[in-house]
């Protein structure tokens, strides 16, 4: 059964700092994985979509990239700013038939960044 | 525009009372989905929608119903078996067929139940 881990669960840092968030899966045989930001009280916005046979991606300041093998993903954000502070939120989708097109969730990191 | 509308985006019941939820969406995505947030849990699937006429049951479909009368159109209803319905509530939808079938989410609706 696939589960999907964020750690940290919050994470606080300064202005203008790179940083990396972290998304671990159990099971490497993955479709796809998709990388959310959720505001307080908000519905959630897709950031970055990975295929499976795709190493990274890339959208601005953000670059997601995906390791199968290691069952891992990270997002990657270059110079933060206070407007980065959100939840963000990973989901693994185990394939593109039936019920395995279902995404599973991992709880978010919660990232506040300082001016 | 083009995205997901639901309204209202809060809603207040009493205990023992059904209550509907809406969601509309104007992307022409065949799929639609509700999920449910709860604090310190993962989002979770109630109900699920491939097509117009036919839906299928997430994880959590106890005490929910829905119906897909419309493409545009997948309304959730919380019944009065529903024994925690206070959350906060996502709909979001996809393309299906080939592809990524990447989620697009709505600004869901927080009903409190009293």
């Amino acid at each position: 059964k696939q589960e999907v881990t964020q750690i940290p669960a919050a994470l606080s840092v300064p202005e203008g700092e790179n940083l990396v968030l972290n998304c671990s899966f159990t099971d490497s045989a993955i479709y796809n994985l998709q990388w959310f930001r959720q505001d307080p009280g908000k519905g959630l916005t897709s950031l970055l979509l990975i295929q499976s046979s795709q190493r990274e991606q890339t959208s601005g300041r953000l670059n997601a990239s995906l390791d199968k093998s290691s069952g891992r993903s990270t997002l990657y954000i270059a110079a933060s700013q206070p407007g980065d502070s959100a939840t963000y939120l990973c989901a693994a989708r185990k394939s593109n038939a039936g019920n395995n097109r279902k995404l599973i969730w991992g709880l978010g990191t919660s990232l506040a960044v300082n001016p | 525009d083009g995205g997901i509308t639901q309204s209202p985006k809060y809603l207040f019941r009493k205990e023992g009372q059904n209550v509907t939820l809406s969601c509309e969406q104007n992307l022409n995505h065949d799929a639609m989905y509700w999920y449910r947030q709860d604090p310190g849990q993962g989002l979770r699937l109630i109900y699920y929608s491939q097509i117009v006429n036919d839906f299928q049951k997430g994880d959590i479909a106890e005490g929910y119903s829905v119906s897909r009368e419309k493409k545009e159109s997948f309304p959730l209803t919380v019944t009065s078996a529903q024994k925690n319905p206070t959350a906060f509530y996502l709909c979001a939808s996809s393309i299906t067929g080939t592809g990524s079938y990447e989620q697009y989410f709505g600004p869901g609706t927080r009903l409190t139940v009293t």
